[in-house]
């Protein structure tokens, strides 16, 4: 099993849709937890970062974690098509991260 | 700033060539990982740096060199290139870890794409 599991998709939504992007982890030493975007050809750019449990909201984004079920959450709102690209989670501990293989996103207007 | 540059974008390789990629950060970062992604396995850690001078093995360590003379600069060597090796390469960049005080983030390059022949 991996530290960190991601349902691929790919996730096909229409423009103005809530975004729902799940991963669950099992290292129970993980405190640090980020979701990454990548545009396709890009490299990853950090888009949440959460240090241990709770929400963390930035504009249409919102970021949970729930260490007691080892579930990672990004929820996005009013979807655009600019949103479309693959999601990264990833769980990190001792400088080191561990990434899920990503959700495929695609926001079609 | 710059941020993480990465030389080169783009290579081709034929098997048993070797070649130097190279990973510059200008944000004064004490941490620096190499990464390879290939499509359906996400991103995979092959060797990280925690500061000049040293490195450690990732996940996929096999055929790869590093080293970290300069604090800015982590190179990443493939000695004889094979085909399992076609990737897309990143290196990324981060402070100093302290449980949630200075934004432990990593902050990717854009990449290089090798492919092994």
């Amino acid at each position: 099993q991996k530290e960190v599991e991601q349902d691929p998709g790919p996730l096909s939504v229409p423009e103005g849709a809530i975004v729902s992007l799940n991963c669950t982890y099992s290292n129970s030493a993980f405190q640090y937890f980020m979701w990454y975007r990548q545009y396709s050809r890009k490299g990853p750019e950090l888009l949440m970062y959460t240090y241990s449990s709770g929400n963390k909201e930035d504009g249409r984004f919102t970021a949970q974690v729930d260490k007691s079920s080892k579930y990672i959450s990004l929820f996005i709102r009013d979807s655009q098509p600019s949103d479309s690209a693959t999601y990264l989670c990833g769980g990190g501990s001792n400088y080191k991260l561990t990434f899920g293989k990503g959700t495929l996103l695609t926001v079609n207007p | 700033n710059a941020g993480v540059t990465q030389t080169p974008k783009f290579r081709v390789l034929k098997t048993g060539q070797s070649m130097t990629l190279l990973c510059a950060q200008d944000m004064n970062h004490e941490y620096m990982y190499w990464y390879r992604q290939d499509p359906g396995m996400g991103l995979r850690l092959i060797h990280y740096s925690v500061g000049e001078g040293t490195t450690a093995k990732g996940e996929v360590p096999d055929g790869y060199n590093v080293s970290r003379l300069k604090k800015q600069n982590f190179l990443l060597g493939l000695e004889s290139a094979a085909p399992s090796q076609t990737s897309v390469y990143f290196c990324a960049s981060s402070p100093v870890w302290d449980r949630g005080s200075s934004g432990e983030t990593q902050y990717f390059g854009p990449g290089t794409r090798l492919l092994v022949l």
